[in-house]
């Protein structure tokens, strides 16, 4: 099973700054990498698909790259609505499997 | 647009079984895998299991093998997600979650709730 380990844990971030969200991955994804957000009871939505690529309407401050097993979310400018659990997710091999989730907290 | 919606939300006591459902919309049922999502109260996310409509693939998780059964119905492009024995810790939120491409589309959840 491959293993996504998300980094930090939480983040503490004041509105209008910038937060950057980690995701390795324990063998290569072949960038086969999704990152969600899930608001408290809500379901996950989808941000960022094929590692880099953001999903249809999402606001152009999302932003993400990789390298290797090495995946990385930018939020630009974190506005209000963006505190919110963050998951990265791989479906290159089965089980799909999630990261444990970063959670983005106002400073 | 694909959409994805689910059933609505169960209570059930223990050793009852249950069955929930996923009704797609908007692409071609038969040629993407569809799957679903637990989240337990708190927790983060864990695929159960995904099967592929047109070829009747199924793949459970390591978790998931022995009480959880994944299905579809193509001709109502609905996929179902059966659990049996139910246990108290298996109180949750189930998310049917579509793959099309490259791009996930989630249904709104559906709350499972197993009490006595």
């Amino acid at each position: 099973e491959i293993v996504m380990t998300q980094s930090p844990a939480t983040l503490s971030v004041s509105p209008g700054e910038r937060a950057t969200l980690s995701c390795r991955a324990s063998q290569d994804i072949n960038r086969n990498l999704a990152w969600y957000q899930q608001r408290p009871g809500q379901p996950p939505r989808l941000l960022i698909y094929r590692a880099s690529t953001r999903a249809t309407g999402i606001p152009a401050r999302f932003s993400a790259s990789d390298f290797g097993t090495d995946f990385t979310l930018t939020i630009s400018s974190l506005q209000s609505e963006d505190f919110a659990i963050y998951y990265c997710q791989q479906h290159n091999n089965w089980p799909w499997t999630f990261g444990q989730g970063t959670r983005v907290e106002i400073k | 647009d694909v959409q994805v919606a689910q059933s609505g939300a169960e209570v059930k006591e223990p050793g009852e079984s249950l069955k929930i459902s996923c009704k797609a919309s908007g692409y071609t049922f038969t040629s993407f895998w569809i799957g679903w999502v637990r989240q337990m109260p708190g927790k983060g996310l864990e695929w159960m299991g995904i099967i592929h409509p047109g070829n009747s693939d199924i793949r459970y998780s390591p978790s998931s093998q022995g009480r959880v059964t994944i299905s579809v119905d193509e001709s109502i492009t609905t996929a179902y997600l059966q659990l049996s024995s139910l246990k108290a810790s298996d109180t949750a939120m189930y998310y049917c979650a579509s793959l099309v491409g490259a791009v996930y589309t989630w249904g709104q959840g559906t709350r499972v709730t197993v009490s006595s």
